[in-house]
């Protein structure tokens, strides 16, 4: 099993639309998580961070379920602008250093 | 705060041929990583630093170099320029902490032909 694993996607929505991606990883005991998203050609910029009970930013919802090992980001009235790459990082420590790990991305496409 | 800084934007070079890409923060972070992305692929991690002076490989680290003399800079350094290194490479820093996000630079892309 991959470490991080996304949705391959690609999404196609209509503007408006409600999406969800989903990502696992296999470290049980990784301990920080967070969406960011890629347009194209461009570097990742933060999204958001994903906390234990769950964090909305206006139409961005993010989710752990630590028991089932996976985060979830949900797009709600989907824009045109929306349409990018999304990556999820997943954040392990091992002793004083951090081990980061990023999905390969999930691709979202919002058509007018 | 200028953040990440990347430079070049663009490079070209011939096969053997050797560069440095440049990675300043002014952030003062003490984590610092160099990550390559491949046309429609993820990023994968070349090398990373937790602190001036220390280095450590990642996933790809064949055919590059890196340094950390300063908490500032992290170059990093390709020797003999090879087909496969063509590229787009983002240096990212991050301040210690598991909750603390990683920011990145514009990045640099680069063409070995």
């Amino acid at each position: 099993r991959k470490e991080v694993e996304q949705d391959p996607g690609p999404f196609n929505v209509p503007e408006g639309a409600t999406v969800a991606f989903n990502c696992t990883y296999s470290n049980s005991a990784s301990q920080s998580f967070f969406w960011y998203r890629q347009d194209c050609r461009k570097e990742p910029k933060l999204l958001m961070s994903v906390y234990s009970s769950g964090n909305e930013d206006g139409r961005f919802t993010a989710q752990l379920n630590r028991a089932s090992q996976y985060i979830s980001l949900l797009i709600r009235d989907s824009k045109l602008s929306d349409s990018a790459t999304y990556l999820c990082v997943v954040i392990s420590s091992g002793g004083s250093n951090y081990k980061l790990t990023f999905g390969k991305g999930t691709l979202l496409t919002v058509n007018p | 705060n200028a953040g990440v800084t990347q430079t070049p934007k663009f490079r070209i070079l011939k096969i053997g041929q050797s560069m440095t890409l440049q990675c300043a923060q002014d952030m003062n972070h003490n984590y610092m990583y160099w990550y390559r992305q491949d046309p429609g692929m993820g990023l994968k991690l070349i090398y990373y630093s937790v602190g001036a002076g220390i280095t450590d490989k990642g996933e790809v680290p064949n055919g590059y170099n890196v340094s950390r003399s300063t908490t500032e800079d992290f170059p990093l350094r390709l020797e003999l320029a090879a087909p496969s290194q063509t590229s787009v490479y983002f240096c990212a820093s991050k301040e210690g902490g598991l909750n603390q996000p990683q920011h990145f630079g514009d990045g640099t892309r680069l063409s070995i032909l």
